[in-house]
């Protein structure tokens, strides 16, 4: 299995602009989870899915953060607009099953905005 | 509220030497515990975990971790570092059967030559 796959690895944008996070979870997998990773808080969860239905989103910073699991094989995360605090590393990681303790992370995307 | 605290940010220590990475929690049930490391410019790894067995945990890689819950701790160790465990280091907590996982903030481990 190829694991947890991110794209794109590394995003640069300006400041207001429109970013699409991707994520395509491990076959079989019906929980996937978004987390933002900065030095100031560390790993913060931001929304998990089970079976394509968001659980908890309660760490979605604002309404400028959207995220959506339109199938069992992929799901985004959307900033609009974009803003320089944005700047982190976003990781996805899906488990069999809700409450299995076992993540597999995909290997992060590295957003920088300016 | 802080449910996992790692006391040190970063950790170094030199080749062959034992690791001690520490970890507090803090929950009012008995709860599940997992040490994850993350190498650079990868995903985290899950290293162990402890889910009320035996209070000392294997995981991978030669490490180790003891729960006390006299002392609400869960500190991950290694005999001997190799400069291969130089990482990020995160002990994680679920709180209670249906809540996701809460990571801690991280402990830097540095393996000098």
């Amino acid at each position: 299995d190829a694991g947890v796959i991110q794209s794109p690895r590394h995003e640069v944008t300006e400041m207001g602009q429109e970013v699409t996070l991707r994520c395509k979870p491990i076959s079989g997998h019906n929980s996937l989870f978004w987390y933002r990773q900065t030095m100031m808080r560390g790993l913060e969860l931001l929304i998990y899915f089970n079976n394509n239905v968001p659980i908890d989103d309660s760490g979605m910073p604002e309404d400028r953060f959207s995220a959506k699991m339109p199938n069992a094989s992929f799901s985004t995360l959307k900033i609009q607009p974009s803003e320089p605090r944005d700047s982190a590393v976003y990781f996805c990681a899906s488990t069999p099953g809700q409450l299995n303790e076992k993540l597999f992370f995909g290997s992060g995307t590295q957003l920088s905005v300016l | 509220a802080q449910s996992v605290t790692q006391l040190d940010s970063h950790v170094s220590v030199s080749e062959g030497t034992p690791v001690l990475l520490r970890c507090n929690y803090s929950s009012s049930y008995s709860p599940s515990l997992f040490w994850y490391v993350q190498h650079p410019n990868k995903g985290l790894q899950l290293l162990l975990k402890y889910t009320s067995a035996a209070t000392l945990v294997k995981g991978i890689n030669g490490f180790e971790a003891e729960f006390k819950k006299s002392e609400t701790s869960f500190h991950l160790t290694k005999p001997s570092a190799h400069m291969s465990d130089a990482a990020e280091y995160f002990c994680v907590v679920r709180l209670s059967g249906n809540t996701p996982l809460v990571f801690g903030k991280g402990t830097r481990l540095s393996v000098i030559a």
